[in-house]
């Protein structure tokens, strides 16, 4: 089954302990990307990248690291958490195509509370 | 300014009633991609429909149609007979730039909750 997985799905941790959000795709996507949802905001893009080994920051990359060393997999790192930082974290991917059109997949999103 | 802008923060629709939510957005790029999001209170993301810049024709999914107005900048989601399972909240997103461009700028979203 095509799907994009995050882990964990529910974390709850305290200031300054360092965690990772791994994140991991089976459809030979190219382009993969790091949101976070916050109440009224809608979604916000953390990093993104276009390929293994390239990444680029979104609009909200701030307190957060990512790496793209395989294709598959694009871990979210907080290197020094802090509670702004709770939220509802999604992982995506889509395909690089010139058509616009291909949506990107979701994985089903990790909620982090950090206290 | 605001990229994507919902309007409706929330709304209410009575089982089997079409509803329309509401999306406009800004850009000076000509080409660009308007996709339709749907999060169900489970939290999981679902793609339900795409509308291209250039597509002469309103793109349709089934039950979701979205009615494309280019002069206007709106892209409003229309759900025909609506389902209890249609209770969600409900995301506008645009992806705009050039071909290398894959960035989806999104709005802050509708709660649409269906009435039995």
């Amino acid at each position: 089954e095509a799907q994009v997985t995050q882990n964990p799905r529910y974390l709850i941790t305290v200031t300054g302990k360092k965690l990772t959000v791994t994140c991991s795709q089976n459809m030979n996507h190219e382009y993969m990307s790091w949101y976070r949802q916050d109440p009224g905001l809608g979604l916000r893009q953390i990093y993104y990248s276009m390929n293994v080994e390239v990444t680029d920051k979104g609009d909200v990359p701030e307190g957060y690291k990512v790496s793209r060393k395989e294709k598959r997999n694009f871990p979210l790192i907080l290197e020094s958490p802090s509670p702004n930082q709770t939220s509802l974290y999604f992982c995506a991917s889509s395909p690089l195509s010139p058509n616009r059109n291909q949506p990107q997949h979701f994985g089903d999103g990790t909620r982090l509370s950090i206290l | 300014a605001q990229k994507i802008t919902q309007t409706q923060p929330g709304m209410f629709v009575q089982e089997k009633e079409a509803v329309t939510l509401d999306c406009t957005y800004d850009t000076s790029d000509p080409s660009y991609g308007l996709f339709w999001y749907k999060q169900p209170s489970s939290g999981e993301m679902i793609f339900l429909i795409y509308q291209g810049s250039y597509d002469q024709q309103n793109a349709t999914e089934g039950r979701y149609s979205l009615n494309f107005q280019k002069a206007r900048k709106s892209a409003n989601l229309v759900i025909s007979a609506s389902q209890l399972g249609d209770s969600a909240m409900y995301f506008c997103a645009m992806r705009e730039g050039g071909a290398g461009s894959y960035q989806l700028t999104f709005g802050k979203g509708t709660k649409l909750s269906v009435i039995p």
